[in-house]
C-alpha cells in the first residue's frame, strides 16, 4: 500500500540552526500538509500546500517556517532558526483530493529535538 | 474555534471487551475522522464520517455522529492487545485543516 515517507526519523539540532524535514507524499496525491505534535499534546495543523503554493497556514507557521516542493516527489519543511519550543514530532501528510473531508494519509513523523 | 475533546482520556480493558471512546466538538463541522497512533509513531486513518451521516462501520469499528449534540463515538468491538494505542478524532469545516482532539489512550490487556 502506498505510504507517505519522511526523513529523518529523528534529528537533534542546536538552537538557532536551520532544519529541513523531508517528505515524499503518495505519488498521485496533489495536496500536502505539515502538522506537528509537541510531546504529550494535540496534533496541530501547520500548513497546507497545493499547486505549488500555500493554501492555508496556522498561526504557528510564522516567518521562521517555509515549505517547498523542489521537484516532482519531495515536499520539505524548513525551520530557519530553531527554538527550543520547536521540539516536536512533525508529520507530513498528503491527500488525493481537496479538503480535509477526504482521507489524509500521514507519514511516520520526524522527531525534532532542539537543544 | 473548533476543538475536539475525547473522553475518557485513558481506558483500560481486557481483550475481548468492547472499547468506546467519545469525542465532542464546539462548532459545526463538515466531516469527522478518527485516527489511531501507536506510541511515537504516525497517525493511521481509521474512518471518516460526513456530517450528513449518522453511523459507519469498518470491520470491528463502529462510528456514530450526532451533530445535534456535537459528538461522535468510536466503538471497537472484541478488542485485541494490538488495539493498544491512542485514538484521536479530527474535524474539519470548509478548510483544508484538521482540528485534532486531545486523544484517548487505550490499553488492552491480554
Amino acid at each position: 500500500e502506498p505510504e507517505v515517507t519522511q526523513t529523518p526519523s529523528h534529528q537533534v539540532t542546536q538552537m538557532g540552526q536551520e532544519v529541513i524535514l523531508r517528505c515524499v507524499p503518495i505519488s498521485n496525491h496533489l495536496y500536502f500538509y505539515w502538522y506537528r505534535q509537541i510531546l504529550g499534546q494535540k496534533v496541530e495543523f501547520l500548513v497546507s500546500f497545493y499547486n505549488n503554493e500555500i493554501s492555508e497556514k496556522s498561526e504557528i507557521f510564522d516567518d521562521q517556517f517555509s515549505v517547498e516542493r523542489p521537484d516532482g516527489s519531495n515536499f520539505t519543511l524548513k525551520i530557519r532558526s530553531t527554538k527550543l519550543e520547536d521540539s516536536a514530532m512533525y508529520f507530513c501528510a498528503s491527500a488525493r483530493d481537496r479538503g480535509a473531508g477526504n482521507t489524509i494519509y500521514f507519514g511516520e513523523g520526524s522527531w525534532l529535538t532542539v537543544v | 474555534s473548533q476543538q475536539g475533546e475525547e473522553d475518557p482520556q485513558a481506558l483500560s480493558i481486557q481483550e475481548g471487551e468492547n472499547a468506546t471512546m467519545n469525542c465532542s466538538y464546539k462548532t459545526s463541522i463538515n466531516n469527522l475522522q478518527w485516527y489511531r497512533q501507536n506510541s511515537g509513531r504516525g497517525l493511521v486513518h481509521l474512518i471518516l464520517i460526513r456530517s450528513n451521516e449518522r453511523e459507519k462501520h469498518s470491520g470491528r469499528l463502529r462510528v456514530t455522529l450526532d451533530t445535534s449534540k456535537k459528538s461522535s463515538s468510536l466503538l471497537i468491538t472484541a478488542s485485541r492487545a494490538a488495539d493498544t494505542a491512542s485514538y484521536f478524532c479530527a474535524t474539519d469545516k470548509n478548510t483544508d485543516k484538521l482540528i485534532f482532539g486531545t486523544g484517548t489512550r487505550l490499553q488492552v490487556f491480554p
